[in-house]
């Protein structure tokens, strides 16, 4: 079985200061991870993904996330965050179907809600 | 190039009736899924369909059922309605041998 613990609610930012939200996983085998965010009565937009190689994963938006596979965390950070970050952020783990080079159904989070103040 | 596309955009419906929430994904996207968002939570996985044959199914009751047509579109329907399955219904799209899914802006269902 997999899942994914996203341990803040709500993360409080200043505008210009570093953004983390923070992301554990479990899964069976090779952990393929997503974050994405959501804007208020939107569906959901693709930021990055993890599926091998370098540890860390520049994505959209001046985001990246670092893998650690010992920790089983795939954080996801910003260096500088901007009011208009402020959104819901789900990290997500999936497995890939290699039978019908498809994506198993991916276990989100319960998202954290980052607000980032001027 | 079209995203996602899904119909309606809000929908309310009565206890016991039943409703069909449509999907058109992304042209040449084979691999459609769907999920449901309960307010204040994650999305959860209800259905996966990969070349109209259904390759998932997440811990929903049979109420819940779907299928995938031969233009790869999608018809995610829901009998006997609960209160409890008010939520944004969203529904995502991958392109065989892409990475991630990607999703529509979803249905809200509202069930009063």
């Amino acid at each position: 079985a997999q899942s994914v613990a996203q341990p803040e609610d709500q993360v409080n930012v200043a505008e210009g200061n570093p953004l983390t939200v923070k992301c554990t996983y479990s899964v069976s085998g090779n952990p393929y991870l997503f974050w994405y965010v959501q804007y208020p009565n939107r569906g959901l937009q693709f930021l990055l993904k993890y599926i091998t190689g370098d540890n860390l994963v520049k994505g959209s938006y001046g985001f990246e996330a670092e893998f650690n596979k010992s920790q089983t965390s795939f954080h996801l950070k910003k260096p500088s965050a901007l009011v208009s970050d402020s959104a819901l952020y789900f990290c997500a783990v999936s497995v890939l179907i290699l039978t019908t080079d498809s994506w198993g159904k991916f276990q989100f989070g319960a998202g954290t809600q980052v607000v980032v103040t001027p | 190039d079209a995203g996602v596309t899904q119909s309606p955009t809000h929908l309310i419906k009565t206890r016991g009736q039943h409703v069909t929430l449509r999907c058109s994904p992304i042209s040449g996207h084979k691999s459609v899924s769907w999920y449901q968002q309960v307010l204040g939570q994650g999305p959860q996985f209800i259905f996966q369909y990969y070349e109209k044959e259904e390759r998932g199914r997440g811990n929903f009751p049979d109420r819940f059922s779907a299928r995938q047509f031969p233009n790869y579109s999608s018809e995610l329907n829901v009998n006997a309605l609960l209160l409890g399955d008010s939520a944004l219904y969203l529904c995502a799209s991958r392109l065989t041998g892409g990475n991630g899914y990607t999703f529509g802006s979803g249905t809200r269902l509202t069930v009063v």
